[in-house]
């Protein structure tokens, strides 16, 4: 356990419904990274927060996807109108933000849009 | 933007052997980790290694950043390190290589 928890651990839904997902970072990591991971691959970046701050969201995949982390501790990763190809891993990772200072991962949750 | 190669893709190993993994990155980076991802999906980190070498334990791992490229070693493997090994660099978002199998048979 590396104290980031997310939720759900898995998720089924049915093509064109709508996600979220919640992560609750280590109390004290201003810094929030959502990733997805798909089989075989690498994670794949997708935004990141400084406290409640959104630093960067253009590599979200699509408008569909959005996040938000209203006062700077849990954060959400809402997909709308999902798709069979939104079938992946997300990811939430937090740190510090201080140089040198290690990413902690959450165990991650799975999506399987059917 | 910046890419990550790392290789091998696979690899196997008797238990008790050494290996060594590679990751390969295009631009210079203020930050490199690698991290392990068990079987059920967690990601590890095992690595902040921007240059410079570390050691913990059986595992050391080598950057050598005017060069762009790092270096996992593993020694004496155990059937517990299996998984995949990523490499994974930083300048304003973290990207990170396709990954490194490992399986370890006893």
């Amino acid at each position: 356990d590396t104290g980031v928890s997310q939720d759900p651990r898995h998720k089924i839904t049915k093509r064109g419904q709508n996600v979220t997902f919640r992560c609750d970072p280590i109390s004290e990591h201003n810094r929030l990274y959502w990733y997805r991971q798909t089989l075989g691959q690498g994670p794949e970046f997708l935004t990141y927060f400084q406290n409640e701050a959104q630093l960067e969201k253009s590599r979200l995949l699509s408008d569909r996807f959005s996040a938000e982390r209203p006062k700077g501790s849990f954060s959400t990763l809402e997909i709308q109108r999902t798709e069979q190809g939104d079938s992946a891993m997300y990811l939430c990772a937090t740190e510090t933000g201080a140089q040198g200072n290690t990413i902690y991962f959450g165990e991650g949750s799975w999506l399987t849009v059917v | 933007g910046i890419q990550v190669e790392q290789s091998p893709p696979d690899l196997i190993l008797q238990e008790g052997a050494n290996s060594t993994l590679r990751c390969n990155f295009s631009d210079s980076v203020n930050n490199l980790q690698w991290f392990h991802q068990n079987p059920w999906g967690q990601l590890i980190n095992l690595f902040y290694i921007p240059s410079g070498t570390k050691q913990n334990g059986r595992l050391s791992a080598t950057t050598v950043a005017t060069e762009r490229y790092s270096l996992l070693y593993i020694s004496s493997s155990q059937t517990t390190d299996s998984g995949v090994y990523f490499c994974a660099v930083d300048n304003n978002d973290m990207r990170f290589g396709a990954g490194t199998r490992l399986t370890v048979k006893p």
